[in-house]
């Protein structure tokens, strides 16, 4: 059971926009920045979106991330083949007083 | 561009002990940021296991401290994992990762992950 709650799947056609939620509580994204990364089917993850809304280099800005509370999104805009994958959440919990991690949501594109 | 490389058996024995290495390869560990173990049993989630500093700080994962050590060697460029008592629940693809700083950081970039598997 993860601290930090995700939808299981997700789905859309190319060129739509989905997002995906993050559900936490006051000692998570509460009180901490969201941090969202991408793993590709056989790959390790990697950095999607870093406090809270912040591109690395080299993301397209169709990926986008947002926070409100004590919960997150994640939203990609012109939705492409390349884009199926697992997304996972992920923030430091002042309780556990270290990372958590979201359950992950696998993006299907249809 | 930094890079990670996690090496190790890919098999180990109910009981024993799970030891894996992290190799960093340009940048130096001695130059800061934390240092950092996360898992991902098959078909799973993310689990965080462990980080360090490169001074030698640690910080582990309440749920797994009784049998996880994380060491760092700033001589070789490396950090390492330590699970005592693996079991099956231990199968799991163990990542590294470098860590920006500890409480509002994120793990960035990733080694490839290697699979060890606990089995007779």
């Amino acid at each position: 059971q993860s601290v930090l709650t995700q939808p299981p799947s997700a789905s859309g056609t190319p060129g739509q926009r989905v997002t995906i939620s993050c559900s936490g509580g006051s000692p998570n994204i509460g009180s901490n920045s969201v941090n969202w990364y991408q793993q590709l089917p056989g790959a390790a993850p990697k950095l999607l979106i870093s406090n809270n809304n912040q591109r690395p280099s080299g993301v397209p800005d169709r990926f986008s991330g947002s926070k409100s509370g004590t919960s997150a999104s994640l939203a990609i805009s012109g939705l492409q083949s390349e884009d199926e994958a697992n997304y996972y959440c992920a923030t430091w919990d002042d309780s556990l007083n270290g990372p958590v991690f979201g359950g992950g949501t696998k993006l299907t594109v249809l | 561009q930094v890079q990670l490389q996690e090496s190790g058996p890919g098999l180990v024995k109910p009981s024993e002990t799970l030891s894996l290495t992290c190799i960093v390869s340009d940048y130096s560990i001695s130059s800061g940021h934390y240092w950092g173990w996360i898992r991902q049993a098959p078909g799973k989630g993310l689990e965080w296991i462990a980080n360090i500093y490169y001074r030698g700080n640690t910080y582990y994962n309440p749920s797994l401290k009784s049998r996880v050590t994380i060491s760092v060697d700033t001589s070789k460029n490396q950090f390492s994992l330590q699970v005592s008592s693996v079991t099956a629940a231990d199968t799991a693809v163990y990542y590294c990762a470098r860590r920006t700083w500890l409480q509002n950081g994120w793990f960035d970039p990733w080694g490839q992950g290697t699979l060890v598997t606990v089995s007779p």
